[in-house]
């Protein structure tokens, strides 16, 4: 399975907002409401942002939200804060039952 | 406080094999599915094996070929890898996570601090 594409770096200045894609097809991303997204620090274990597309676990700051459009999913972050600059990466469920991340995205607050 | 403790990890010749532990708490383990994820240095994400509740399903990364095996222990909250036929290409921090696959939930909302594998001669 090849990873979700997801672009390699994004930046913005605090208190703007950044949109992330990842972008799958019709056999993942598409296909089903199952992408998740994740934050990672360096040096730390991934945290759970977003579930089933758009959902936010309990904790997680609305500042965070997900959405998608055909094959591909998008993580916006709004009010950019100089503790959101991590590593993110989706993640989707596929038909072969697998799960397939995607290359990760480094953010950069300016 | 759920809490997932990998241990295991080290440094193995090619070729050789090692078995991860993931010791759960916090949770009733046995109504979780469990999975690994993997992380080479400086690499990206790589989900690696899922295991639902009572092991009935279990799934694997295409890219293994069959050299890792995923099992489970209810008894004693513990999820476990036994790895085989190990190549330097497996050389990764392994996460220990958390999802329900038998409820559809394919997201991993808990993660343990991972266990380092190297592999080198």
């Amino acid at each position: 399975q090849s990873a979700l594409t997801q672009p390699a770096s994004v930046s913005g200045s605090p208190g703007q907002s950044i949109t992330i894609s990842c972008t799958g097809t019709t056999n993942d991303v598409g296909g089903y409401n199952y992408v998740s997204w994740y934050q990672q620090h360096p040096g730390k274990a991934p945290k759970l942002m977003i579930y089933d597309v758009s959902y936010r676990p309990s904790g997680v700051s609305n500042r965070f939200s997900g959405s998608k459009s055909g094959n591909t999913a998008s993580l916006t972050i709004s009010g950019l804060q100089a503790e959101d600059e991590a590593d993110y990466y989706c993640n989707s469920y596929t038909s072969s039952s697998t799960l397939n991340f995607g290359g990760g995205t480094k953010l950069t607050v300016l | 406080e759920v809490q997932l403790v990998e241990s295991g990890g080290g440094l193995v010749k090619p070729g050789g094999s090692l078995r991860l532990s993931c010791a759960a708490s916090g949770f009733t383990f046995s109504s979780y599915s469990m999975n690994w994820v993997r992380q080479a240095p400086g690499k990206g994400l790589e989900w690696v094996s899922s295991i639902s509740r009572s092991s009935s399903y279990i799934y694997y990364a295409d890219s293994l070929k069959g050299r890792f095996i995923i099992s489970r222990d209810n008894a004693k909250n513990s999820v476990f890898l036994q790895m085989n036929s190990l190549r330097a290409e497996d050389t990764a921090v392994y996460y220990c996570a958390r999802s329900d696959i038998e409820l559809d939930q394919y997201y991993f909302d808990y993660w343990g601090r991972g266990t380092l594998v190297t592999v080198s001669s």
